[in-house]
């Protein structure tokens, strides 16, 4: 199975909004809403930013939300913050009982 | 507050089998909502995820890995475990381990770096 593809980065500048895309396939993230988001800052551990498309857990900023339309996933970040600056990455539960990641993005803020 | 510490071997050689721990500490080990994992990351690479195990004892392997990997439980010691058999240079890597639920992964272990090497 193909790592779902993410772009290799993005980058933006304080105050502003980015999107970073997930796209899989009709059998990952295209066949159900079990998409998840992750933040890595450099030598941190990752982070669950937002579970099934678009859920927050307790504690993330509301500056983070998450879409979905057909077979790609979407993460938006508005009010871009210094603090942003990661590696993101989204994963797709399979119909296997298995997990995908993306390849990952990393942010910059400018 | 549920964290997770790994534990192991930073060396390992190749061929040989590389083991891992985690201890689980605010949580018990055996709640039935909790599914319990190991993600990899290898030099400048991204996530890879290793497999997940449930309470009640059922596994779910990364197809690629499967052949090689074994999860398990210790309920006495509030801890799971990663086995990876003939292990190779490709196996270095920063292994984490996780607790979430079968689709996601709320809860991470700073991770432990495991170095393939003769």
């Amino acid at each position: 199975q193909s790592a779902l593809t993410q772009p290799p980065s993005v980058s933006g500048s304080p105050g502003q909004s980015v999107t970073i895309s997930c796209t899989g396939t009709t059998s990952d993230v295209g066949s159900h809403n079990r998409v998840s988001w992750y933040q890595q800052p450099p030598g941190a551990a990752p982070k669950l930013m937002l579970s099934e498309v678009s859920n927050r857990p307790s504690g993330v900023p509301d500056r983070f939300s998450g879409s979905k339309s057909g077979n790609t996933a979407s993460l938006t970040i508005s009010g871009l913050q210094a603090e942003d600056e990661a590696d993101y990455y989204c994963s797709s539960y399979i119909s296997t009982s298995t997990l995908l990641f993306g390849g990952g993005t990393r942010l910059t803020v400018l | 507050q549920l964290h997770l510490q790994e534990s192991g071997p930073g060396l390992v050689k190749p061929s040989e089998t590389l083991s891992l721990t985690c201890t689980v500490f605010g949580g018990s080990i055996s709640s039935r909502n909790y599914y319990w994992g190991w993600i990899r990351q290898s030099p400048g690479k991204g996530l890879e995820w290793i497999g997940t195990i449930y309470y009640s004892g059922s596994t779910y392997y990364n197809p690629s890995l499967k052949s090689r990997v074994t999860i398990f439980v210790d309920m006495s010691k509030n801890q799971f475990s990663l086995k990876v058999s003939s292990v190779t240079a490709t196996d270095t890597a920063v292994y984490y381990c996780t607790k979430g639920d079968y689709h996601y992964m709320d809860v991470w272990g700073k991770g432990t770096t495991v170095t393939v090497s003769s």
